[in-house]
């Protein structure tokens, strides 16, 4: 079945170190993005990436770093100079072609600082 | 630019009883609307769309939402929930441009049903 798979669906970060979450998709979609999900707050974008090679900030990308070297990959490197990292991580894609599919989504990854 | 307001961030029903979750979206261009839902530590599943057509957007699971251009809102409603339905209902809105991905979110309703 296509769809998207983040793994960790767990993961603990230390203080001062860089995470990367990952992010894999076999829907053959162009377009893959990633959210951060606070309570009370909805979904705020992170980065997103309409085709391979090329992405582009969203409103949060403070401390965070992606990159998108294959059309089915969208990794997430949460950095150091993001000070509140604790949340739940969510990665999407859709194609291309405008947003009447919708988007599909991961089950996503809880990161927690300790 | 689009934006997305869910009135509700909270909404506590009785099992059997009827629910609306309300929707209300500001755009300066014609807009395609969407309801997802999330089951605890998963991520968001389509309920419904619209994107032309009839106003009325039937669902998954028994849910349909009413498009309404005047008002600019877009509820959820069921008839009849169940124990089941108990999730977060996010609102979300795109605009039509042929080469627009971008889709904004609301904050998220919590509905609870209660036995």
């Amino acid at each position: 079945d296509g769809g998207i798979t983040q793994s960790p669906k767990y993961l603990f970060r230390k203080e001062g170190q860089n995470v990367t979450l990952s992010c894999e998709q076999n829907l053959n979609h162009d377009a893959m993005y990633w959210y951060r999900q606070d309570p009370g707050q909805g979904l705020r974008l992170i980065y997103y990436s309409q085709i391979v090679n090329d992405f582009q900030k969203g409103d949060i990308a403070e401390g965070y770093s992606v990159s998108r070297e294959k059309k089915e990959s969208f990794p997430l490197t949460v950095t150091s100079a993001q000070k509140n990292p604790t949340a739940f991580y969510l990665c999407a894609s859709s194609p291309t072609g405008g947003a009447s599919h919708g988007y599909t989504f991961g089950s996503g990854t809880r990161l927690t600082v300790v | 630019a689009q934006s997305v307001t869910q009135l509700d961030s909270q909404v506590p029903v009785f099992e059997e009883a009827p629910v609306e979750l309300r929707c209300n979206y500001s755009s300066s261009v014609s807009v395609y609307l969407f309801w997802y839902v999330q089951y605890p530590n998963q991520g968001l599943q389509l309920l419904l769309k619209y994107l032309s057509g009839s106003t009325l957007v039937k669902g998954i699971n028994g849910f349909e939402a009413e498009f309404n251009k005047s008002q600019t809102s877009f509820h959820l409603r069921k008839p009849s929930v169940h124990i089941s339905d108990t999730a977060e209902y996010f609102c979300a809105v795109s605009d039509r441009s042929p080469n627009n991905n971008d889709m904004r979110f609301g904050a998220g309703t919590r509905l609870t049903v209660k036995p």
